[in-house]
């Protein structure tokens, strides 16, 4: 089974809207962190934002939020007030476990277009 | 800021040489990894080291092998390249070896062409 599942191959948002971008995951240890990354078609991996299984609050980083339904083992991200700048790839990674373990699981990824 | 640099941005090899990728960090780190990334597929991790000399395979390790004598370097070796590796590499590093907040800390990736 996938770890990690983005259903959403290719995502378009019109300039300055809201866009949400799905991710679920699969795994059976209490202990987990979540990561989104940012792609842009330069090639570099830039860390977005951070959810840790055991956080109460969802996380925020500046107009990024992660909506994370622990229950439905769901980690959306979502963008708000889209930029052109925000067109990207945008993974979403998972870190099982405390201590020994370091793999991270990502999945296939989103391709976003913020259309002007 | 973390930098992480690897050696070679492009890079055109042929069937059967032996390749080598080169990473290297400069905070001290104590985790690198080696993934491949190709369209669909998302990131597959080919090998991770937590330690000097230390390396653990990952998903799909067939046909490459790993370096850490020091450190800040990791370097991944393609033993007798054929056409099937042809991708795009990405290294990563990360901070502490428990449990933590912490991400991983991307190069620029090397797109490798095996002709």
């Amino acid at each position: 089974a996938q770890k990690i599942t983005q259903t959403q191959p290719g995502m378009f948002v019109q300039e300055k809207e809201a866009v949400t971008l799905d991710c679920t995951y699969d795994t059976s240890d209490p202990s987990y962190g979540l990561f989104w990354y940012k792609q842009p078609s330069s090639g570099e991996m830039i860390f977005l934002i951070y959810q840790g299984s055991y956080d109460q609050q969802n996380a925020t980083e500046g107009r990024y939020s992660l909506n994370f339904q622990k229950a439905r083992k769901s980690a959306n991200l979502v963008i708000s007030a889209s930029q052109l700048g925000d067109s990207a790839m945008y993974f979403c990674a998972m870190r099982e476990g405390r201590g020994g373990g370091n793999q991270f699981y990502f999945g296939t990824g989103t391709s976003l277009t913020v259309i002007p | 800021d973390v930098k992480v640099t690897q050696s070679s941005r492009y890079l055109v090899k042929r069937t059967g040489e032996k390749v080598f990728l080169e990473c290297v960090q400069d905070m001290d780190h104590e985790n690198m990894f080696w993934y491949r990334q190709d369209p669909g597929l998302g990131l597959r991790l080919i090998y991770f080291s937590y330690d000097v000399k230390m390396k653990e395979k990952g998903d799909i390790p067939e046909g490459y092998s790993v370096s850490r004598e020091k450190k800040e370097r990791f370097s991944l070796i393609l033993e007798s390249a054929s056409t099937n590796q042809t991708s795009m590499y990405l290294c990563a590093s990360r901070r502490g070896r428990e449990w933590s907040n912490q991400p991983q800390h991307f190069g620029d990736g090397t797109r490798l062409s095996i002709l």
